[in-house]
């Protein structure tokens, strides 16, 4: 089975530009989670997307969006961008269905590595 | 609010030695509580969840509530350790609160 793919690998951007990042999870899986990895705040939970629809949401601001298709991949957008969204972007994809799940571990793409000039 | 704290960001032992990674939480409720890691090069991955009560790859690790950890240990060593861990905290929802990892280094 494939594992979560994520495209592209890297990006680099500018300040005020968007950026859009993609995610094909693991078949089967509905659920997609998204988490920010900076060497100083560590790894930060973005945003969990389940059936099209956005589950539970960290503490980012509005630029920070995301969506799902009815495939279960799912996408995220940062607008305006910034020096500090400087990032590796994670995406996980798990089994979980309902909103208490306690056996579904989340399995994690490589990233994509976006960087602000 | 929900934290892990990992006291430890560089840990170095050498093989055969025995290893414990540190890691408290903060969390009112029933925490679930993961360990993961990223070997070099390596996605990150589950290497195990207190539900399980299971070893992997020779590392156990126990929820205490009193205490508020789930530190991680293996008895000896060894060189294919060498990774980045990271506690994990989950309360049911599909959204992980992580720590801030430590770096294991298993010296020869």
């Amino acid at each position: 089975k494939a594992g979560v793919t994520q495209t592209p690998r890297y990006l680099i951007k500018t300040r005020g530009q968007q950026v859009t990042l993609s995610c094909s999870p693991i078949s089967g899986h509905r659920s997609v989670s998204w988490y920010q990895q900076t060497p100083g705040q560590g790894l930060q939970f973005l945003f969990e997307y389940f059936s099209e629809t956005q589950r539970n949401k960290g503490n980012f601001p509005g630029r920070f969006s995301g969506r799902q298709f009815s495939n279960s991949r799912s996408e995220m957008n940062v607008s305006t961008l910034e020096l500090g969204d400087s990032a590796l972007y994670l995406c996980a994809s798990s089994l979980a269905t309902g909103q208490v799940n306690f056996n579904q571990p989340q399995h994690f793409g490589d990233g994509t590595r976006l960087s602000i000039l | 609010a929900q934290r892990v704290t990992q006291p430890e960001k560089l840990l170095s032992v050498f093989k055969g030695a025995p290893v414990e990674l540190k890691c408290n939480y903060s969390y009112s409720g029933s925490p679930e509580l993961f360990w993961y890691v990223q070997y070099s090069r390596q996605r990150l991955q589950l290497l195990l969840r207190h539900i399980s009560r299971e070893s992997i790859k020779g590392f156990t690790a126990d929820l205490n509530k009193g205490e508020t950890s789930f530190h991680l240990k293996k008895p000896f060593a060894q060189e294919e350790d060498s990774a980045m861990y990271y506690c994990a905290l989950s309360r049911g929802a599909q959204k992980l609160v992580f720590g801030q990892g430590t770096r294991l280094t298993i010296n020869p």
